[in-house]
């Protein structure tokens, strides 16, 4: 059964660090590109960070540029995204997805990061 | 403030048809025919209905149907189904390995 998991979410100040993690089954993980999406509740969905199949291309929406830092190990079926200087607008549910054809066809069940002091 | 624009709600009886927009910009849905949409229940991960515009993925009920022209998309839920009711979202590609997404649209089946 297809699926992705993601672990590592949490509460933290301010200024502080999280590092979340996504793993892959039942589908051929280093064949894709994968991206993390941001939803705060109550609000619509934000696309925040893409890495191509091999790991080798990334890109992050300007709103975590510089901040945010993706990245994949295919041989353990796994991606990260690495969250510095967090900020309060950065609480959100976070949701792993597998892209094909421009979408996203496979998603993790998400997972909460609580930005607050 | 999301990049696509979709009205808050849209509502139907059971057995109708009902249609979401999506408009965007030259830069989005005008430029690229990769429009999907999602659809969310309460609780649980958006799920991929719809792709490349008007393409369903296996298992997706061929009630649900989607289209684009110029800078706006639309999707169409036919014969309507108190199971339809949830929220939906829409999302085109913009280039550069970057994605924008709609504010969502309540489906409210009366």
């Amino acid at each position: 059964q297809a699926q992705l998991v993601e672990s590592g979410g949490g509460s933290v100040k301010p200024g502080g660090s999280l590092r979340l993690s996504c793993e892959g089954s039942g589908i051929p993980f280093s064949d894709d590109y994968m991206t993390w999406i941001r939803q705060v509740p109550g609000e619509g969905l934000r696309w925040i960070s893409y890495i191509s199949s091999t790991g080798r291309y990334t890109n992050h929406a300007d709103s975590v540029k510089g901040r945010f830092t993706i990245s994949r190990d295919n041989a353990k079926n796994s991606m990260f995204l690495h969250m510095n200087s967090l900020r309060v607008e950065d609480s959100g549910v976070y949701f792993c997805t597998r892209g094909r054809n421009h979408a996203f066809d496979l998603w993790g069940q998400g997972i909460p990061v609580i930005v607050s002091s | 403030q999301s990049v696509l624009t979709q009205p808050p709600s849209a509502s139907g009886s059971p057995g109708q048809s009902v249609t979401i927009s999506c408009t965007g910009s030259t830069s989005d849905i005008g430029r690229f025919d990769l429009v999907s949409w999602y659809q969310q229940f309460p609780g649980k991960a958006p799920r991929l209905i719809i792709y490349e515009v008007n393409k369903r993925p296996s298992g997706v009920p061929d009630r649900f149907s989607g289209s684009k022209s110029d800078r706006t998309a639309s999707l169409t839920v036919s014969g309507l189904r108190a199971e339809d009711e949830a929220d939906f979202y829409c999302s085109s590609y913009a280039g550069y390995n970057l994605w924008v997404f709609g504010g969502g649209t309540k489906l409210t089946v009366l």
